[in-house]
């Protein structure tokens, strides 16, 4: 079973400034079904990239993604009040999520 | 328009067997490329993924909990039932089901439903 380690667990930055987040993974995986999600408190999760570097729907352009094998990498260019929240990775829908990311304002 | 919503009990005894029903609308579970997932959040904690079932009847367990888990679909009614046997404590969790959509080119969850709150408590 793959096995996905996020880092850092906690990210502490201010507003505007960019974030990025590690998803590295116990072996390769198939860089078209690597998934990040967002999740806000008290919030269901949301779609974020999908295929490693693919905005869903109504993702604003300040998130993206890239990587390929086993490292994987969500950048946020600019953080907005809104992008505090928890971001996972998954390397297909039917496997385990990283542990997650948190951001939070400094 | 996607939608998913979970219902089921929000109290079950430990031991007890606890069944959830996804119902969801906007889509159809025959269409090819489609699944429905569960995943589920134990209070302040991570995600994590439990079962998908597929327009094909293809089903997918975690591999730790595989022996306690069954899901179910009927597509006439637009619902995706999961059982998880033998609850415990550590089972208290928010339970998610999620439209899963599926080619060659991607594989994700693009619709959450709103989650609901299991509590296993005597």
């Amino acid at each position: 079973e793959i096995v996905l380690t996020q880092s850092p667990g906690t990210l502490s930055l201010s507003p505007g400034e960019r974030a990025t987040l590690s998803c590295r993974a116990s072996q390769s995986i198939n860089s078209n079904y690597l998934a990040w999600y967002q999740q806000t408190p008290g919030q269901a999760p949301r779609l974020l990239i999908y295929g490693a570097s693919s905005r869903a729907t109504g993702i604003p352009d300040r998130f993206s993604g890239s990587g390929s094998g086993t490292d994987f990498t969500l950048t946020i260019s600019r953080l907005e009040p809104e992008d505090f929240a928890v971001y996972y990775c998954q390397p297909y829908a039917a496997s385990p999520f990283g542990g997650g990311t948190k951001v939070e304002i400094k | 328009q996607i939608t998913l919503k979970e219902s089921g009990p929000t109290l079950v005894k430990p031991t007890q067997t606890l069944t959830l029903t996804c119902t969801f609308s906007g889509f159809s579970l025959t269409t090819s490329g489609v699944g429905v997932g569960w995943i589920r959040q134990p209070p302040g904690k991570a995600l994590e993924w439990l079962a998908l079932i597929y327009w094909d009847d293809d089903k997918r367990y975690s591999p730790s909990l595989k022996s306690r888990l069954t899901l179910t679909k009927d597509t006439s009614k637009n619902q995706v039932v999961l059982t998880m046997t033998n609850m415990d404590p550590v089972d208290t969790a928010t339970y998610y089901c999620a439209h899963n959509s599926y080619s060659t080119t991607w594989d994700r969850f693009d619709y959450w439903g709103q989650g609901t709150l299991v509590t296993v408590s005597s």
